[in-house]
This record gives structure tokens, C-alpha cells and sequence, in this order.
């Protein structure tokens, strides 16, 4: 049982390229979201999805993208990436109708330099 | 909007009690968890309440109080392994999950 897979783990973008963050979970769960994690911050929500077909904004959505055309899978598109996107990235999932156990995959390190 | 505040940093001795406060501003929600992350890692779930008062799990319990708009994390019979950063996160009716900004916690010998 992989849990929530994150592809890559680390990648360096040049200041105006674009990218595809690849979230995949293998527990059946309705909910994923996308955060991203600044040195020393917490966590701030970019983008969530409750099902498939449905997305919706978090609270930091200017300059991503995202799709949810199956239950398992939910990428994130970085388009022209510049320098305040470099930040670790997390991908999550969760059951749904409950804030009890959210599973997280383990980061995508983005530099843009 | 919603919004979650923490202290930044905490530290404790081995073995002793600490506890971690959250204070929250929401128009509405189902509950608040509670994470731990060590540097370079993952958040791991810790605890949930979705009704106040206290949700105890091992040496960790957390507990909320709704119309304090306050929670709190206890950790008890610290442990070095336990010196991560931990945050709350409120778990709104629309699935949103959003974070606090973290406390430090750093267990001396």
C-alpha cells in the first residue's frame, strides 16, 4: 500500500519554464489538496479537490493549476515559474467528512532559479 | 476567512509536561487537528477533536473548546524524539483544510 505517491522529489525550473507536480493515492479517498511549505512556515493550501471533477482555490492559488480527472490522481501545473514558487510542496489525501487522519506524500523540493 | 495562531517556539526539558496552545478564528467548522513535522519530513496526523474536550492517544491528548475558539496539544513524558514542529489545522464543512503557522518544540536534555 504506497499511500500518496509525489513525482518528482526534487527539481530545479528556470524563471519562466512550466512543470507538472504528479500526486497519485491509492486509498480510494475523495479528498487531495495541494500545499505548499515556505523554511520556518506552515503549511498554506493552494488548491483542493473533494471528488473528481471538482476543484476548488485554498489560499494561495495565483500561479498554479490543477486537474482531478480521476479519484486518484490530482497534478499540480506551475505555469511561468518564478522565484517565489520555490517551496516544498505537499500533496495530501483524505477519506472525506472528517478532519481525522489526512495522509501526506513525502514533498517535491521546487528551486526556481 | 479562517486564521489559526500558535506560539512560534516552546521548549522543554526530557521528561516533563508541555503544552502547545491554538487559537482560532472561524465562521464555522468540523473540527481541529493537530500535526507533527520533523525538519526535512512529512506532516504525520497526531489528533483530532471534532467535540470538545479532551482526545487522549498515547502520551499525546489534545483538547478543544469551541466557545473559547481555543485548543490545545499536551504532551506528556517528553522524549527527544519528540523535538519537531507542530501544528493545528482547522477542518472546515467545505473539506478545506488549513494550517496554523507552527510551534517549534525543542526537548533539552
Amino acid at each position: 500500500n504506497a499511500g500518496v505517491t509525489q513525482t518528482p522529489k526534487f527539481r530545479i525550473l528556470k524563471i519562466g519554464q512550466s512543470m507538472t507536480l504528479q500526486c497519485t493515492q491509492d486509498m480510494n479517498h475523495n479528498y487531495m489538496y495541494w500545499y505548499r511549505q515556505d523554511p520556518g512556515m506552515g503549511l498554506k493550501l493552494i488548491y483542493y479537490s473533494v471528488g473528481a471533477g471538482i476543484t476548488d482555490k485554498g489560499e494561495v492559488p495565483n500561479g498554479y493549476n490543477v486537474s482531478r480527472s480521476t479519484t486518484e490522481d490530482f497534478p499540480l501545473r506551475l505555469e511561468l515559474a518564478a522565484p517565489s514558487q520555490t517551496s516544498v510542496y505537499f500533496c495530501a489525501s483524505n477519506q472525506g467528512g472528517s478532519g481525522n487522519t489526512i495522509y501526506f506524500g513525502e514533498g517535491s523540493w521546487l528551486t526556481v532559479v | 476567512g479562517q486564521s489559526l495562531e500558535q506560539p512560534s517556539e516552546v521548549t522543554a526539558v526530557e521528561g516533563a509536561i508541555v503544552q502547545i496552545n491554538c487559537t482560532y478564528q472561524t465562521s464555522g467548522f468540523y473540527g481541529l487537528s493537530w500535526y507533527q513535522q520533523h525538519d526535512g519530513g512529512a506532516p504525520t496526523f497526531l489528533s483530532y477533536n471534532a467535540l470538545d474536550g479532551l482526545e487522549e492517544t498515547g502520551r499525546f491528548s489534545s483538547f478543544l473548546s469551541r466557545s473559547d475558539s481555543y485548543g490545545y496539544l499536551l504532551l506528556q513524558e517528553l522524549q527527544m524524539k519528540d523535538s519537531a514542529s507542530y501544528f493545528c489545522a482547522l477542518y472546515n464543512q467545505g473539506g478545506k483544510l488549513i494550517f496554523g503557522q507552527g510551534t517549534e518544540l525543542s526537548v533539552k536534555p
